[in-house]
């Protein structure tokens, strides 16, 4: 079955970098993009970027360009959103999603666990 | 940037029929999509492509999409469909993917 597992709650310094890894499992990785998606508490989804695993090419919501990267390991099924400059404005649980496999529009079938990310001094 | 607007809460009894709206501008020739999160847990996907629904989703779950308006509609109401729902169709022009604000469904 479709699995995918992220990486632990993480505390961060403001100024700090994140990274959250999500490890794919179930069907083959390189076959569905992978979006990243954050919500902060208490708040709705946000839609923060995408990564097709096979060319690694990516997308990013206009308000992270410059302080998000995403990456993957094809040999370990497994991808990474990096996040940098963090602020308080970033804690939010993050969640990576695979894309559906209908060739109409972008959804999100299978979800990760989900990643708190705190960021306080 | 597209916009998707939805009420911030519906109520409904058990065994009644909620509908649950979500607005853009016309979001009748975007493929919508619904997801369902309960509290502390991930979101998970109830309608795809406005209509269709997951395998293992409850035949209770159906959608509809026309001009301004798509609608999840749950009917028999159980007290496990609380949760918030969420709207998101892709949009090219800006920001791809866009999510409504999200509504939060109480079962009386």
């Amino acid at each position: 079955q479709v699995q995918l597992v992220q990486s632990g709650a993480e505390m961060k310094k403001p100024g700090a970098s994140m990274k959250v890894s999500c490890k794919a499992s179930g069907y083959t990785f390189i076959d569905y993009d992978l979006y990243w998606v954050r919500q902060a508490p208490g708040q709705g989804l946000e839609w923060m970027g995408l990564i097709n695993p096979k060319s690694g090419g990516t997308n990013s919501a206009q308000k992270f360009q410059g302080r998000v990267t995403m990456t993957r390991d094809t040999s370990i099924n497994t991808a990474y959103l990096e996040l940098t400059t963090l602020t308080s404005d970033d804690t939010a649980v993050y969640y990576c999603a695979r894309d559906g496999p209908t060739v109409t529009t972008p959804y999100f079938d299978f979800w990760g666990q989900g990643t708190l990310v705190t960021v306080s001094s | 940037s597209y916009v998707l607007t939805q009420p911030p809460s519906v109520s409904v009894a058990p065994g009644q029929t909620a509908r649950i709206t979500c607005g853009g501008d016309k979001i009748g020739s975007k493929s919508v999509h619904w997801y369902h999160q309960k509290p502390g847990q991930a979101p998970v996907l109830v309608v795809y492509d406005d209509s269709d629904r997951p395998s293992g989703i409850p035949e209770r779950f159906s959608g509809s999409n026309s001009g301004n308006t798509a609608t999840l509609t749950i009917s028999r109401v159980e007290a496990g469909d609380e949760a918030d729902y969420y709207c998101q169709v892709w949009d090219s022009t800006y920001d791809p993917a866009v999510f409504g604000g999200g509504t939060k469904l109480t079962v009386l």
